[in-house]
């Protein structure tokens, strides 16, 4: 069983609808990321939070919103699509208690907005 | 500049070949450092993290420079198996964010 589970692993929609991406994680970690990836571009922060009561935002978090519902829960909206959010989404954990600190990711959500 | 760049490649070598890639990270007060494996549309593994001291593991051996602030990762013997894009990441010393990922390096092996 997957560790960190991402749903829905492929999503089409139309500009202007709201999307979630969920993410759960049986790791027991603290940490929890969303990324996306774009050709050419690399991963990219979106949001992170170091636990339940803590939100933050990446590097492009215009458009997107998070809700950390539990430890083990981080979901991502997306409040109204637009085309150039067409991107592979990662979720992603971490434990801080481990030096170094790694990154688990989940299997990806693929996106596309038409 | 961008905070951490590798080379795209593609890097085509024949079974068997060693191959090498470099990494380099723009901040020197970077703290932990990794090589990540990502097959196409998959998600990235951890193949893994570099030392100064230097680490092998297997057929891969990743080292850490520093001085001139680069990170390579050597692989002998590929296998086709091998073929994917290797990701090089490097966390911030401080900022908004932890983690900062190049755009990787894609690695084709040839029978």
């Amino acid at each position: 069983d997957a560790d960190v589970t991402q749903t829905p692993r492929n999503r089409i929609t139309k500009t202007g609808k709201r999307i979630m991406l969920e993410c759960s994680q049986t790791k027991g970690h603290d940490r929890m990321y969303w990324y996306r990836q774009d050709p050419g571009l690399g991963l990219r922060l979106i949001y992170y939070s170091f636990d339940v009561k803590d939100i933050n935002k990446g590097e492009i978090s215009d458009g997107y919103s998070v809700s950390r519902q539990a430890q083990a829960k981080f979901s991502l909206s997306l409040e109204s699509a637009i085309p150039n959010q067409t991107a592979l989404y990662f979720c992603a954990t971490s434990d801080p208690g481990r030096s170094p600190e790694k990154l688990f990711f989940g299997s990806g959500t693929q996106l596309s907005v038409l | 500049r961008k905070e951490v760049e590798q080379d795209p490649g593609p890097f085509n070598v024949p079974e068997g070949a060693t191959v090498a890639f470099n990494c380099t990270y723009s901040n020197s007060a970077s703290q932990s450092f990794f090589w990540y494996r990502q097959d196409c549309r998959k998600e990235p593994k951890l193949l893994m993290s570099v030392y100064s001291s230097g680490n092998e593991d297997g057929r891969f051996t990743a080292q850490l420079n520093r001085a001139s602030q680069y990170i390579s990762l050597l692989i002998r013997d590929s296998k086709l198996s091998d073929s994917a894009t290797y990701l090089c990441v490097v966390t911030s010393a401080s900022g908004t964010y932890k983690y900062i990922f190049g755009t990787g390096t894609r690695l084709k092996v040839l029978a």
